[in-house]
């Protein structure tokens, strides 16, 4: 059981490349995120999916798309790299609320891509 | 974008001691979670709180979901070497998929 998992690790790009970057989770967690975190600034989201087939926009969406075509992978793309997305990457997961199980909300995180664009 | 407040942002401390750090929101929250996150690495979840009240412990490490459902309380005991790193408190906005996070405390011990 390996958890959240993060491809790549590191990546540098050229300003106007595109990337995409892939999170896998083996808990079969319904829910999936997509954050980025800058120093100062904390963790803020990038987008999110409740389900296979569906996402959905978080606080910074701009400059990003994502997809859910299979419910244990969540893509992140950039289609056209700026320097102001030079951060680290980060996807978590969580299954969906059932009844009252509180465990529901545990939110649980990759290890993190850390891209830079020059 | 909304966020918690952790306190202190930093703190420095000797092997052996223990440690408080606190998180305090604006509004309540129904679970709260504590997660500790390494240099280079992905926040790790801690504990997790889920009522008002509720002490959870997690070897060294205590949290308390405080009355108010504002606030939370992480305490680390007789602090080692590898507790370094930064602790962020985290909650689910209520009615929603998404989350808020704290700014972190960032903690480094001297041996």
């Amino acid at each position: 059981n390996a958890g959240v998992t993060q491809t790549p690790k590191f990546r540098v790009l050229k300003t106007g490349q595109s990337m995409t970057l892939l999170c896998a989770q083996d808990m079969n967690h319904e829910y999936m995120y997509w954050y980025r975190q800058d120093p100062g600034m904390g963790l803020r989201l990038i987008h999110y999916s409740v389900g296979e087939g569906t996402t959905a926009k978080g606080e910074v969406p701009d400059g990003y798309n994502v997809s859910r075509l299979k419910k244990q992978n969540f893509l992140l793309g950039l289609e056209s790299a700026a320097p102001s997305q030079t951060s680290v990457y980060f996807c978590a997961s969580r299954r969906r609320l059932a009844g009252s199980l509180g465990s529901s909300y545990e939110q649980y995180f990759g290890p993190g891509t850390r891209l830079t664009v020059t | 974008g909304q966020q918690l407040n952790q306190s202190p942002q930093s703190m420095f401390i000797q092997e052996g001691e223990d440690v408080s750090m606190n998180c305090t929101s604006s509004s309540i929250f129904n679970t709260w979670l504590w997660y500790k996150q390494e240099p280079g690495e992905g926040p790790v979840l801690l504990i997790a709180l889920y009522k008002a009240g509720e002490l959870t412990s997690n070897g060294r490490l205590t949290a308390q979901f405080g009355i108010t459902r504002k606030d939370s309380f992480l305490n680390i005991s007789a602090s080692i070497p590898s507790d370094v790193g930064i602790y962020f408190c985290a909650g689910p906005t209520s009615g929603t998929y998404k989350y808020i996070f704290g700014t972190g405390t960032r903690l480094k011990v001297l041996a």
